[in-house]
């Protein structure tokens, strides 16, 4: 089955402990993407990667880090959370960026 | 750089009735138009996106939408809405040739159809 998976789903963590979110896809996907969702503000694109190594930032990109070494897979790393980074946070990954995007099913993350 | 108005954050319809959602779009040479659909406590789907060609698109669940160049927009229509059409909607824009890689998304329309 065509997915994209994150996890965790669901995180509680404190100020300044750093957290990595994992997105992976099994559709062979050339690019990818993060988004934060806030009510709203609708999504906003935090980084976007179109190939293996190609990455580059979105609209929200501060305090946020992403790597591509792996064409499946696409993780979101906060090196040192903060409250206003509390959000729904969304993966996701299309064959280019005209083409349907397929959304991971978000991740929800609190920091304290 | 592109930018997306829904000029509804939220429509309240009837079930059986017509719906329209709005959206606009910072103008640009070329552009790729996108609504996807957010069911509660989902993640988004996509419903239906223009690229080129015919101005009139046809999506799932029997919605449609206009491009229309000359007013920006990109409406999304339904003539019949169900209960079970309840959800968040977004439209999305892209640059259609060459710029910038980025989907930029509207802040999203809350559509709550009632019995």
């Amino acid at each position: 089955e065509a997915q994209v998976t994150q996890n965790p789903r669901y995180l509680i963590t404190v100020t300044g402990k750093k957290l990595t979110v994992t997105c992976s896809q099994n559709m062979n996907h050339e690019y990818m993407s993060w988004y934060r969702q806030d009510p709203g503000l609708g999504l906003r694109q935090i980084y976007y990667s179109m190939n293996v190594e190609v990455t580059d930032k979105g609209d929200v990109p501060e305090g946020y880090k992403v790597s591509r070494k792996e064409k499946r897979n696409f993780p979101l790393i906060l090196e040192s959370p903060s409250p206003n980074q509390t959000s729904l946070y969304f993966c996701a990954s299309s064959g280019w960026r005209k083409e349907t995007q397929y959304f991971g099913p978000g991740t929800r993350l609190l920091v304290l | 750089a592109q930018s997306v108005t829904q000029l509804d954050s939220q429509v309240p319809v009837f079930e059986e009735a017509p719906v329209e959602l709005r959206c606009n779009y910072s103008s640009s040479v070329s552009v790729y138009l996108f609504w996807y659909v957010q069911y509660p406590n989902q993640g988004l789907q996509l419903l239906l996106k223009y690229l080129s060609g015919s101005t009139l698109v046809k999506g799932i669940n029997g919605f449609e939408a206009e491009f229309n160049k000359s007013q920006t927009s990109f409406h999304l229509r339904k003539p019949s809405v169900h209960i079970s059409d309840t959800a968040e909607y977004f439209c999305a824009v892209s640059d259609g040739q060459g710029g910038s890689e980025k989907l930029v998304f509207g802040k999203g329309t809350k559509l709550t159809v009632n019995p």
